[in-house]
């Protein structure tokens, strides 16, 4: 059974990088859509990005000009960075994996695994 | 900035029907299958319904989805109390401009 673990402060200032690493045990990293999602306090889910074996990365165009994502195959993790931060950003931020095909040309992309998530609270 | 639309709540009492419809367009719901995900309190979500209508053999067979055109729906039949929870739809969007997951606003479902 894979677990998904997030890891990071959870106190970031304004104008600072927001760090995130998460952890994945009990499988390959290799052959998965690796996610992160974030949540903003009472608000619904946002989806941020994904890499899949790190030449294949889609960011949301939102926040695209700020964000990196990556993957560490040899410790099993993968991370985000997004720069410039300010008080919106404050969220949960979950890791996740999806597992994504296609059928007739109609997209799979489900989200079956996910972290416990982290929140992250942007504050001086 | 979603781009599915939900209602942003329903209830029913014990053993009633509740549907929540989910609007897109047709470069998401139109053109790739729904998920939806259901979300208890404090706790991250979890799929209950893959490829628009086909459910996971630990997610109970009162909930049931659908999706016509641009729009889907998921139904939970037979209300539970456990059943109280926020719901999103999503599904992947490929329009001109970019190419990403988008999920619903939303709907909180309480149990009267």
């Amino acid at each position: 059974q894979e677990q998904l673990q997030e890891s990071g402060p959870g106190l970031v200032k304004p104008s600072e990088t927001l760090s995130l690493t998460c952890t994945v045990s009990g499988v390959s990293i290799s052959g998965y859509y690796w996610t992160w999602i974030r949540q903003p306090p009472g608000k619904g889910l946002e989806w941020i990005g994904h890499i899949y074996d790190s030449g294949n990365i889609n960011y949301n165009p939102s926040l695209k000009s700020r964000l990196a994502i990556s993957v560490d195959t040899s410790k099993n993790q993968f991370s985000l960075k997004l720069r410039s931060v300010t008080a919106a950003d404050t969220a949960v931020y979950f890791c996740a994996r999806a597992l994504r095909g296609t059928i007739f040309g109609a997209v799979i992309h489900r989200i079956d695994s996910w972290g416990q998530g982290n929140l992250v609270t942007v504050s001086s | 900035q979603s781009v599915l639309t939900q209602p942003p709540s329903a209830s029913g009492t014990p053993g009633q029907r509740v549907t929540i419809s989910c609007s897109g367009s047709s470069s998401n719901i139109g053109s790739n299958f729904v998920y939806w995900y259901q979300q208890l309190p404090g706790t991250a979500p979890k799929f209950v319904i893959y490829r628009n209508d086909q459910r996971p053999s630990e997610v109970p067979d009162r909930f049931s989805g659908s999706k016509s055109g641009t729009s889907a729906s998921l139904a939970i039949s037979g209300l539970r109390s456990e059943d109280e929870a926020d719901y999103y739809c999503a599904a992947w969007d490929d329009s001109p401009s970019a190419s990403l997951y988008v999920f619903g606003t939303g709907t909180k479902v309480t149990v009267l």
